[in-house]
């Protein structure tokens, strides 16, 4: 139980483009979900938390019009970059609380690996 | 604010030794804490997690006790395998500006076991 899945795993685009990632919670209803980066040296940075059919919650630093975040179901969450630039490549990886069990348990997807040209 | 400091790595052993990570934190209020796993090519895994003051979380042979009077969660193991290679990642949660639980992060430290 509590799988997290994401898509795309890969994905490579120009700059300027527009790239979104959908992150779902397969067995189990998530009313939060979590986004964040992966950095090269292991560090990982929340950017914002997502709340089901309210506005996420920013980390400071992060742009929330470049990261555009939608959590319009309890099982799926998504993460658009908008107007990507090279230095938006990253290793992007989501989570999701299980509400149901009622525990700080976060459950990761496998995460999502930007290139931009 | 609420941080989590980790041992750096990269740590490598000979299957069969003691492990230890050791990893500190520093809190306002009772946090839980979490040991996660990234093993290569994989997506991060909950290894194991404490919830209150000297419990002991354990799986797979790993364990961590929560330890309030020196703010740590060490996570031990007392025969390593080379299945055991991976990033090990320390986090405790903590309330964000919404008010909304999010974890705190070490840096990870990275395993390798040599057969």
């Amino acid at each position: 139980g509590a799988v997290v899945s994401q898509h795309p795993s890969r994905v490579i685009c120009k700059s300027g483009t527009s790239v979104k990632i959908e992150c779902r919670s397969l067995d189990f209803q998530a009313t939060t979900m979590f986004w964040y980066r992966q950095f090269p040296k292991q560090s990982l940075m929340l950017m914002a938390t997502s709340n089901e059919g309210s506005k996420a919650t920013y980390e400071q630093g992060v742009e929330k019009d470049k990261f555009l975040i939608n959590h319009a179901s309890l099982t799926l969450s998504t993460l658009t970059v908008t107007s990507a630039h090279p230095e938006d490549s990253s290793f992007y990886i989501c989570s999701a609380r299980d509400q149901e069990r009622g525990t700080d348990t976060q459950y990761f997807g496998p995460g999502t690996r930007l290139t931009v040209l | 604010g609420d941080s989590v400091t980790q041992m750096e790595g990269p740590v490598t052993l000979s299957e069969e030794a003691f492990l230890t990570i050791n990893c500190t934190y520093t809190a306002t209020g009772y946090p839980s804490l979490f040991w996660y796993v990234q093993y290569p090519g994989e997506g991060l895994q909950l290894l194991l997690k404490a919830t209150k003051a000297d419990d002991k979380g354990s799986n797979k042979g790993f364990e961590a006790t929560y330890r309030k009077e020196t703010t740590s969660f060490h996570l031990e193991k007392g025969s390593v395998q080379v299945s055991d290679s991976a990033v090990y990642f320390c986090a405790l949660s903590s309330l964000n500006a919404g008010n909304n639980r999010k974890l705190i992060w070490g840096l990870g430290t990275s395993l390798a076991v040599n057969p």
